[in-house]
């Protein structure tokens, strides 16, 4: 099947440092979704790209559809506790596997305050 | 409220005793899915539905059942379960097929001895 690979894994930070992340893919994908799980519950949408190198914001989160459709980039600005929690990347492919969300394993954001 | 309601939040069970975890969304959405979440693993798509009556396996189906006799609910059969079978599943639903990302429920934690 579609193999996403996250990284970093995890990240330990001190509170208003910027934070990258990305997702690459062994396949096309037509739509990158980023979402944030903090502890207890499920995941919540963050940021959904549709264009190959469309870069879309969300307060201090950035988001970018690489140009080759196979990988995609999130940025945190002045980072804050709260943004402590679990951050995955999924990819959609509706021409080839309609219904069907492939996620990344996730990169884990420690905040120092 | 919009939102997808999974039933039981936690469950420890024996091994074999047959099963089902409940979902249910009340937005309409024709698209629901489960996922089992495991650490290094990130989130592993067992089955997905794309409508009333229209199921399809995900990443990990062995050992899983799922029926949607009703846009609204998408049950989580585990006939037989075994200890491998332990892990954190969430139920998700989405509006659209392509690229509107999916609302997840809280989670259930099932732990099989």
């Amino acid at each position: 099947g579609q193999q996403l690979n996250q990284s970093p894994q995890s990240m330990f930070i001190q509170e208003g440092e910027d934070v990258s992340m990305n997702c690459t893919s062994s396949s096309i994908f037509n739509t990158w979704l980023w979402y944030k799980q903090d502890p207890g519950e499920g995941p919540v949408l963050l940021i959904a790209l549709y264009k190959a190198g469309e870069l879309t914001s969300n307060g201090r989160l950035t988001a970018q559809f690489g140009t080759t459709r196979k990988d995609s980039f999130l940025n945190i600005s002045a980072s804050i506790p709260s943004d402590v929690g679990i951050y995955f990347c999924a990819g959609q492919n509706e021409n080839t596997n309609a219904g069907k969300s492939t996620f990344g394993d996730g990169t884990t954001l420690t905040v120092k305050p | 409220e919009a939102q997808v309601t999974q039933n039981p939040r936690y469950l420890i069970t024996v091994t074999g005793k047959k099963l089902t975890v409940t979902c249910s969304q009340n937005m309409n959405h024709e698209y629901m899915s489960w996922y089992r979440q495991d650490p290094g693993l990130g989130l592993r798509q067992i089955y997905y539905s794309m409508n009333v009556e229209v199921t399809d396996k995900g990443d990990v189906p062995e050992g899983y059942k799922v029926s949607r006799k009703e846009k609204r609910n998408f049950p989580l059969i585990l006939e037989s379960p075994s200890p491998n079978q332990t892990s954190l599943y969430f139920c998700a639903s989405s509006l659209h097929k392509q690229g509107r990302g999916y609302t997840f429920g809280s989670g259930t934690r099932l732990t099989v001895v």
